[in-house]
Parts: structure tokens; C-alpha cells; sequence
């Protein structure tokens, strides 16, 4: 079946370091691939997402590219801030999204003043 | 705009009683989903409705039941609560099932069973 697997954390970093947050699926067709980020005592929001291989997703000056060759879809923002600490989860829908997202186990991302 | 709304936000439950989760949309969405969170576990698809008057199983649906009530309304009903159902549960609901379209999520709602 369909999975995804990402990096569990905490990861804690400094202001403005930069970020990368690895995802990779397995899937037995053809997905779309998402990120979303949960804040304290929140629902989850929808951050990016990529629908087809090399595409881009972007949005709050995050980044992840689709690349199908590695299975992977991995996060990125240049200089983190104190307000981007949160629980970021990697998704997939697969089979035309018929049965729902999978989610991976969730990044918890702390950044430190 | 209220976007997707849970009730109640906690609750505790003893072993073997009954309760409705309730979820409402006002996006017009066809599509409604409820997922649990567990620690470590990430999030895992209980129940489904692509479209009202259907419903269909996720990963972990034993124990529970759903009714899509109609086009807003979406409920969980845990007949006979075990502890192994503590956890917080999402709704969520999308325009319609389909790989390009994203998630709105409730702020969820903490169980407790003891």
C-alpha cells in the first residue's frame, strides 16, 4: 500500500538557519504530494502541494519539488523564523484521491530565538 | 467564513458509553473525511464520504460509525468507547475526492477514554 515516510524531530533550529525537512513515498500510481503544517492546538492547513513529476510547490517562502526518479518530496525555506515552529506533515493521494490522503508521522520543527 | 467546525473540542468519555462527534461545512464541499491523530502515528483515515449519501471505510474504521446527514454534515458516533480510542479526532472536507484537490481541516476535537 501507499506510505510515506519523513523525518520525526524535533528538529530544532536557529533563526534564519535554513530548513530541509525529508519526504519519500511509495505509492502504486501516480500521486499528488503535499505539505501541511499543523500549529499548537490547531487543525491541520494546507501548505503546498505538487501534482506531477519536477514540479514546484511553493508558499510562505517554502519549497518542495516533485522528483520522481528518488520517490521523494522534500521541504525547504532559506531563513526560518520563530512563527514557522510547528508540526509539519507530509501527504499523499494516490488512485485519484478516491480513498483519502496519507500522511507521514509529522516533523516537529522548533525554532529557537 | 467558518471553513469546517467540530463539536465538541474535549471531551471525556468512561469505557463503554456512546457519543456523536460533530462536523459541519460551509465551503459547499462535496467530499468530508475523519481522521484520528495518535502520537507518532501521524493521521489515519477513518471514514469517508466522496459525496453525500455515500460513505466508505479508511484505515481504522472499527469501532465506529458515520452519517453524511446531508451536504454540510458529517458525524462520527463511537458506539461502545475503548480506551484505545483516545485521541484527537479531524474533520475535513475537499471539494471532491481527486489527487489535485487540498484539505480543509476542523481544529479538531481531544477524547479521552477512561
Amino acid at each position: 500500500g501507499d506510505s510515506v515516510t519523513q523525518m520525526e524531530g524535533p528538529v530544532t533550529l536557529s533563526e534564519e538557519a535554513f530548513l530541509t525537512i525529508n519526504c519519500t513515498y511509495t505509492a502504486t500510481g501516480y500521486p499528488s504530494l503535499f505539505w501541511y503544517v499543523q500549529y499548537p492546538g490547531e487543525g491541520l492547513q494546507l501548505l503546498l502541494k505538487a501534482t506531477k513529476a519536477d514540479d514546484k510547490g511553493s508558499n510562505k517562502g517554502f519549497e518542495a519539488t516533485y522528483r520522481k526518479e528518488t520517490t521523494s518530496f522534500h521541504l525547504e525555506k532559506g531563513s526560518v523564523q520563530v512563527s514557522d515552529s510547528a508540526v509539519y506533515f507530509c501527504a499523499l493521494s494516490d488512485r485519484g484521491g478516491a480513498d483519502g490522503l496519507t500522511f507521514g508521522k509529522g516533523t516537529h520543527l522548533i525554532i529557537q530565538p | 467564513n467558518a471553513g469546517v467546525t467540530q463539536t465538541p473540542k474535549f471531551q471525556v468519555l468512561k469505557t463503554g458509553q456512546s457519543m456523536t462527534l460533530q462536523c459541519a461545512q460551509d465551503m459547499n464541499h462535496n467530499s468530508m473525511y475523519w481522521y484520528r491523530q495518535d502520537p507518532g502515528m501521524g493521521l489515519r483515515l477513518i471514514y469517508y464520504s466522496a459525496s453525500e449519501g455515500t460513505t466508505d471505510k479508511g484505515e481504522v474504521p472499527n469501532g465506529y460509525n458515520v452519517s453524511r446527514l446531508n451536504k454540510r454534515e458529517f458525524s462520527l458516533r463511537l458506539e461502545s468507547a475503548a480506551p484505545s480510542q483516545t485521541s484527537v479526532y479531524f474533520c475535513a472536507s475537499s471539494l471532491r475526492t481527486g489527487a489535485n484537490y487540498g484539505y480543509t481541516f476542523g481544529s479538531g476535537t481531544r477524547l479521552t477514554v477512561v
